[in-house]
C-alpha cells in the first residue's frame, strides 16, 4: 500500500536556525497537511494545502512557518527561526478522499 | 468550538479482557471519524474510519461505533493482548477535505 514518507526522522537544530521538514505524499493525492504534536500533548493541525496554495491554517501557523510544493513529489514545511517551543513531532498527511494518510513523523528538537 | 474529548486518559486492564474506549465530539455534523493507534515516540497508525452515514466498522478484534446524535464514538477491543498497549486517538473531520481534529487520547496498558 502506498505510504507517506517524511525526512529526516529526527532533526536537531539550534534556536534561531531555519529548518525544512520534507514529506513525499502519496503520488495521486491532491490535498496535503501538516500537524504537530508537542510531547505529551494532542496532535494539532497546522496547515492544509491544495492547488498550490494554503487552504486553511491554524493560529499556530504564524509568519515563522511556510509550506511549499517545490516539485511534483515533495511537500515541505519551513520554520524560519526556530524557537525552543517548536520542539515537537511534525506529521505530514495527504489525501485524495476525505481520509487522510499520515507519515511517520519528524521529531524536531530545538536546543 | 469543535472539540474532541476522550475519557479516560489512561486505562489498565488484564490480558484477555474486552474493553471500550470512549470519544465524544461537540458538533454532530461530522464528515467522518477515525481511530488511530500511537506507540510511544512513533507515528499514527490508522485503525478504523467511520463515514458519517455509517454506524460501525470492524477490523479483526476491533469494532468502532458512531452515534452522531449523541456526539459519541466507541472503540471496542475484544480479548485484549499486551501488544494492544498504546495510546488510542479519536480524530474527527467536520468538512470534506478539512483538518482533522484530534482528541487527547486514551493510554491503554494491557497487563500480561
Amino acid at each position: 500500500e502506498p505510504e507517506v514518507t517524511q525526512t529526516p526522522s529526527h532533526q536537531v537544530t539550534q534556536m534561531g536556525q531555519e529548518v525544512i521538514l520534507r514529506c513525499v505524499p502519496i503520488s495521486n493525492h491532491l490535498y496535503f497537511y501538516w500537524y504537530r504534536q508537542i510531547l505529551g500533548q494532542k496532535v494539532e493541525f497546522l496547515v492544509s494545502f491544495y492547488n498550490n496554495e494554503i487552504s486553511e491554517k491554524s493560529e499556530i501557523f504564524d509568519d515563522q512557518f511556510s509550506v511549499e510544493r517545490p516539485d511534483g513529489s515533495n511537500f515541505t514545511l519551513k520554520i524560519r527561526s526556530t524557537k525552543l517551543e517548536d520542539s515537537a513531532m511534525y506529521f505530514c498527511a495527504s489525501s485524495e478522499s476525505p481520509k487522510q494518510y499520515f507519515g511517520p513523523g519528524t521529531r524536531l528538537t530545538v536546543t | 468550538k469543535q472539540e474532541v474529548t476522550q475519557i479516560p486518559a489512561a486505562l489498565s486492564v488484564p490480558e484477555g479482557e474486552n474493553l471500550v474506549l470512549n470519544c465524544s465530539f461537540t458538533d454532530s455534523a461530522i464528515y467522518n471519524l477515525q481511530w488511530f493507534r500511537q506507540d510511544p515516540g512513533k507515528g499514527l497508525t490508522s485503525l478504523l474510519l467511520i463515514q458519517s452515514s455509517q454506524r460501525e466498522q470492524t477490523s479483526g478484534r476491533l469494532n468502532a461505533s458512531l452515534d452522531k446524535s449523541s456526539g459519541r464514538s466507541t472503540l471496542y477491543i475484544a480479548a485484549s493482548q499486551p501488544g494492544d498497549s498504546a495510546t488510542y486517538l479519536c480524530a474527527v473531520v467536520w468538512g470534506g477535505y478539512q483538518k482533522v481534529t484530534f482528541g487527547t487520547g486514551t493510554k491503554l496498558q494491557v497487563i500480561p
